[in-house]
């Protein structure tokens, strides 16, 4: 599985776009990137999955650079809701458990 | 949405005692995860299972035991807890198959506190 770097913290006001960066490096072609976020007395939770260029969804974006080594989640006019670790996991789907690394704290202030 | 339900909550062990931590999953999936959080290490995958009657370790399973007996129960099992295994407990369940892995559904967790 490739491993994970992420910023361990960021902080932002309320109604910024705040981009979560995520290298990994060594991913593998049968790879796919994941996302998740947690907030306090809560389990994570999925956000967004991708395996190239440009995902977005209701909650979030997702962009994949042309080599893979490196996606960005992008979260719009960011809220207090928002506050939480974010977590990059890439895996492929051979049926392991996700690994969660220790994520980045996104902080957001009013 | 997927509910994962854990009970209980909160737990306080003694040392030497044996706890039991409840998982249930309503959405039929195959598979079910045990993982556990402290502050400085992530979710760290203790066990895990494929199905009913089925169990896996995973990266810590030392001082653990796991059961499935059925598709929506899944249990955590410390027969003679110790203070290191304070830390808050996540299940999940998942569902395999499909063009990419499987996504997760978390419960809220249970803190375990263990004297």
């Amino acid at each position: 599985l490739a491993k994970t770097t992420q910023p361990p913290s960021m902080e932002a006001y309320e109604g910024q776009e705040v981009n979560v960066s995520c290298s990994h490096t060594n991913i593998a072609t049968s790879e796919y990137i994941y996302w998740y976020r947690q907030v306090p007395h809560q389990g994570p939770q999925f956000i967004i999955q991708g395996y190239k260029d440009y995902v977005v969804n209701e909650v979030a974006s997702l962009f994949i650079s042309a080599d893979r080594k490196l996606s960005t989640l992008s979260l719009p006019w960011v809220s207090l809701r928002d506050a939480a670790v974010y977590y990059c996991i890439v895996t492929d789907m051979g049926g392991r458990a996700l690994i969660f690394g220790t994520g980045t704290t996104v902080s957001v202030s009013p | 949405e997927a509910a994962v339900t854990q009970s209980p909550r909160n737990k306080v062990a003694v040392t030497g005692g044996k706890v039991t931590l409840s998982c249930n999953q309503t959405n039929n999936h195959n598979n079910m995860y045990w993982y556990r959080q402290d502050t400085g290490h992530g979710l760290r995958l203790i066990h895990y299972s494929y199905g009913a009657g089925s169990t896996e370790k995973g990266d810590i399973p030392d001082g653990y035991k796991a059961s499935r007996p059925s598709q929506e129960n899944f249990s955590l099992i410390l027969e003679l807890a110790t203070p290191s295994q304070t830390s808050v407990y996540f299940c999940a369940s998942g569902r395999t198959g499909g063009a990419s892995a499987e996504t997760l559904y978390f419960g809220s967790g249970t803190r375990l506190t263990v004297l």
